[in-house]
């Protein structure tokens, strides 16, 4: 069976903390991704990466950083946090697409962070 | 720049009746995937239904099937028979087709409540 597992379900932060969130996945796929999901806005892309130790800005980069020095990990750092990044974090891992199949994100339960 | 539209951002049906959630997307590219996934309450995003644009076929599994109008750029779900189980988040998403990275675009949701 496919998984994702994030770090952790619920996390609570201060503000001006630096907040790590982890995400694994045993599939062996090349790309990974973090999305950030508010009500009423969907899910919105922070960062993805399709290589170790490469990775790509998506929608809202700014105030976050990520991190990949292993395949199967991939980390998302808050360098300082604030209030409006209270939200869901959703991680997310699909293979490499080169033929017609594929394409299926597979996503992680989810870290709902607070930062007070 | 591609984008996904839910416009029902509720909607509501009774047990084992049938419900269709719209989706339309907008998108210069002519071979691409489109995707519905399912988010149930402080449960996991799961993959509902996929479709390739290059086919002209409707999709299904099981209950759930779409209505696939290229031209028009319109996705909507249909899903028969109504469990409890469907009360979920669903979101549609969009991908294009070729490139390693897989980035999708999702909708804004929509959120399906089941009456007994």
């Amino acid at each position: 069976d496919v998984k994702v597992t994030q770090s952790s379900r619920y996390l609570v932060k201060r503000t001006g903390e630096k907040v790590f969130l982890e995400c694994v996945q045993d599939m062996d796929h090349e790309n990974m991704f973090w999305y950030r999901q508010d009500p009423g806005l969907g899910l919105r892309l922070i960062y993805f990466s399709y290589d170790v130790k490469m990775k790509e800005k998506g929608d809202i980069p700014e105030g976050y950083s990520v991190s990949r020095e292993k395949k199967e990990r991939f980390s998302l750092i808050l360098e300082s946090a604030s209030t409006n990044q209270t939200s869901m974090y959703l991680c997310a891992s699909s293979s490499l697409t080169s033929g017609r199949i594929g394409g299926e994100q597979f996503f992680g339960p989810g870290t709902r962070l607070t930062v007070l | 720049a591609q984008t996904v539209t839910q416009s029902q951002p509720e909607m509501s049906v009774q047990e084992a009746e049938t419900v269709t959630l719209s989706c339309t997307y907008d998108t210069s590219e002519s071979d691409y995937y489109l995707f519905w996934y399912k988010q149930p309450p402080s449960r996991q995003m799961i993959l509902v239904i996929r479709q390739e644009a290059y086919k002209q076929q409707n999709a299904t599994e099981n209950r759930f099937s779409v209505n696939f109008q290229k031209a028009a750029k319109s996705f909507s779900l249909k899903i028969s028979d109504s469990q409890l189980g469907d009360a979920a988040m669903y979101f549609c998403a969009y991908r294009v087709y070729g490139g390693s990275q897989g980035n999708l675009i999702f909708g804004k949701g929509t959120k399906l409540s089941v009456k007994p």
